[in-house]
């Protein structure tokens, strides 16, 4: 199994529906973060939490949310979903600071 | 903010060549890494090389934190090395983001 799993790996949503991204890991880290990639450029950070109990905006957050639901699990939402949101979403670990990351396989969404 | 800047853009390459890799970047870093995202657009994590010298089979990284720059070195190139490499960092005083570069396009054919 993946030390990060993501769920979906593809996703066609209607404007205007509630579409939520999962993420697990096995690797027993602490911090997680969900990222979107754009066509043609490098991953934009949405969130990311260093425990259940902390979770903190990133630079690109208007227009999603998230849940940590358990040490191994981060939830990605959209509430509305809009055509702009169409990218490829991406989950990662890290153990601490001093750390690299481990990312998941995306999730490639498609907001129609 | 920092930028982190990768060269060549784009790289073709014949089957069996040699390439380097470049990442510059402007400011002070705590963390690089190097990425190889697949033609599926899976992120894969080659290295964590904040500073000095890895290998791992035909790949190898170096980097040399005080002038600010890291190269990847790919050696008997294969058709499944292509795709977009990225170097990423973090800085020491971030909010904890990692800071993609511009990527290189490499491809490799037969």
């Amino acid at each position: 199994d993946a030390d990060v799993t993501q769920t979906p790996r593809n996703r066609i949503t209607k404007t205007g529906k509630r579409i939520m991204l999962e993420c697990s890991q096995t690797k027993g880290h602490d911090r997680m973060y969900w990222y979107r990639q754009d066509p043609g450029l490098g991953l934009r950070l949405i969130y990311y939490s260093f425990d259940v109990k902390d979770i903190n905006k990133g630079e690109i957050s208007d227009g999603y949310s998230v849940s940590r639901q358990a040490q191994a699990k981060f939830s990605l939402s959209l509430e509305s979903a809009i055509p702009n949101q169409t990218a490829l979403y991406f989950c990662a670990t890290r153990r601490d600071s001093s750390g690299g990351y481990t990312f998941g396989s995306g999730t490639r969404l498609t907001v129609v | 903010g920092i930028q982190v800047e990768q060269s060549p853009p784009d790289l073709i390459l014949q089957e069996g060549a040699n390439s380097t890799l470049r990442c510059n970047f402007s400011d002070s870093v705590n963390n690089l890494q190097w990425f190889h995202q697949n033609t599926w657009g899976q992120l894969i994590n080659l290295f964590y090389i904040p500073s000095g010298t890895k290998q791992n089979g035909r790949l190898s990284a170096t980097t040399v934190a005080t002038e600010r720059y890291s190269l990847l070195y790919i050696s008997s190139s294969q058709t499944t090395d292509s795709g977009v490499y990225f170097c990423a960092v973090d800085l020491w005083e971030s909010t904890d983001k990692l800071i993609f570069g511009t990527g290189t396009r490499l491809q490799v054919f037969p």
